[in-house]
């Protein structure tokens, strides 16, 4: 099946400061999201990006499909931003769509 | 509040019993996922459901077992549970089989 794997895999941050998180994968895919863990386990939905770029707010994310890996940059980060922030696709297998997982991006961010 | 509705929130049993899962999907939403989520295997992908009817499966057990029922809710039965079914359990949905999926807050099972 696919593979998806994040970096890095920790990252420490000092409010107001800025970062990358990366997600490639190995093969394509139709459907890529990126999502936020709080540290009470609740998965909220930041990106929904098979391609192309979109920005909310601090955060915007790029997708480049035809080189298998998307960005998440956080900028002017925030306390509130701690947490584990996962890529997710979904790529074709045996007929269907199964979703996947990278391990995640662990974020702590210091006041 | 993605919308996506799971009970319990938390569930303590022991080694061996039997335990329901229950979803309800946002409104307007026809297809469910299961996922497991536990340290050493992070975000397992179980199981989907599109308006009733099995769609993909993932790294699901023998043991467990779902379904989706007409009003669309569904609901994820495990059983014969071991200490390493210890996991937080979530639900997920989305309009169509390929779209942007929203996540339950989760039920969190600990097997004793």
């Amino acid at each position: 099946g696919i593979q998806v794997e994040q970096s890095p895999p920790d990252l420490i941050l000092q409010e107001g400061a800025n970062s990358t998180l990366r997600c490639n994968f190995s093969d394509s895919v139709n459907n890529l999201q990126w999502f936020h863990q709080n540290p009470w386990g609740q998965l909220i939905n930041l990106f929904y990006i098979p391609s192309g770029t979109k920005q909310n707010g601090r955060l915007s994310a790029t997708t480049v499909a035809t080189e298998r890996y998307s960005l998440l940059y956080i900028s002017s980060s925030q306390t509130t931003d701690s947490g584990v922030y996962f890529c997710a696709v979904r790529a074709p297998s045996g007929g269907s769509y199964i979703p996947t997982f990278g391990r995640g991006t662990s974020l702590i961010v210091h006041p | 509040d993605s919308g996506v509705t799971q009970t319990p929130k938390h569930l303590i049993t022991a080694t061996g019993q039997r335990v329901t899962l229950r979803c309800s999907p946002r409104s307007g939403d026809l297809s469910v996922y299961w996922y497991q989520q536990s340290l050493d295997q992070g975000l397992q992908f179980l199981i989907q459901y599109y308006n009733g009817e099995e769609r993909a499966k993932g790294n699901i057990l023998e043991r467990f077992s779902a379904q989706q029922f007409p009003d669309l809710h569904s609901e994820l039965n495990l059983s014969s549970l071991e200490l390493g079914d210890s996991a937080l359990y979530f639900c997920a949905s989305s309009v169509g089989t390929e779209s942007e999926a929203f996540f339950g807050q989760g039920t969190r099972l600990t097997v004793v």
